[in-house]
């Protein structure tokens, strides 16, 4: 089992350039989050996916878009990127959103914008 | 805003001795869990603890958890140069689906 994968590892943007990451698990797990990670800090919650077919926002939404395409893939799209979205971006997935599963992690994706 | 706050932000210890680490959040949660960072790496879940239980233990591994404080302490045993790291807490408020990770401890232990 891979677990969760991310692509690109690795991905320089000018200010204005879209992107869209993608994220997808092979573990049957309902529920996806994306977060982003800045230096010394805690992970912040971007967007998150309870089941198929549902999206919601979490603390920094503002900037991104989402879609849970299937069970097993949830992308992450920046429509203009800015500097202040210069981050290591983590997706997660787990058996479910609440009740006290743990979340898996892929291995991120660092983002910068220039 | 963080719902958990780690304390201290950094810790250096000698490899054998204990390291203690505190989590402190604001609202009503169903469970507390910690995970570990290497490197900038993905986190790696360690242990999870239910708002009804107020200790549990994972190997070298010991979480509290005072609701009535709104705390939680991880205390990692007999330390190893191989447990360098960030440790992070992340509570699932009741009602929500939402994980809401603190500001992470830096571990770090000195051979």
């Amino acid at each position: 089992n891979a677990g969760v994968t991310q692509t690109p590892k690795f991905q320089v943007l000018k200010t204005g350039q879209s992107m869209t990451l993608q994220c997808a698990q092979d573990m049957n797990h309902n529920s996806m989050y994306w977060y982003r990670q800045d230096p010394g800090m805690g992970l912040r919650l971007i967007y998150y996916s309870a089941s198929e077919g549902t999206t919601d926002k979490g603390e920094v939404p503002n900037g991104y878009n989402v879609s849970r395409l299937n069970k097993r893939e949830f992308s992450l799209r920046l429509e203009s990127a800015a500097p202040s979205q210069t981050s290591v971006y983590f997706c997660a997935s787990s058996e479910y959103g609440t009740g006290g599963y743990e979340q898996y992690f892929g291995p991120g994706t660092r983002l910068t914008v220039t | 805003s963080q719902q958990g706050e780690e304390d201290p932000q950094a810790l250096s210890i000698q490899e054998g001795e204990n390291a203690t680490m505190n989590c402190s959040y604001k609202t009503s949660i169903n469970n507390l869990q910690w995970y570990r960072q290497n490197s900038g790496r993905g986190l790696v879940h360690l242990i999870l603890i239910r708002s009804n239980e107020r200790e549990k233990h994972s190997g070298r591994l010991r979480v509290t958890l005072d609701t009535s404080k709104k705390s939680s302490s991880l205390l990692i045993t007999a330390s190893r140069a191989a447990d360098t790291a960030s440790y992070f807490c992340a509570t699932e408020s009741s009602g929500t689906y939402k994980y809401i990770f603190g500001t992470g401890t830096r571990l770090k232990v000195l051979a």
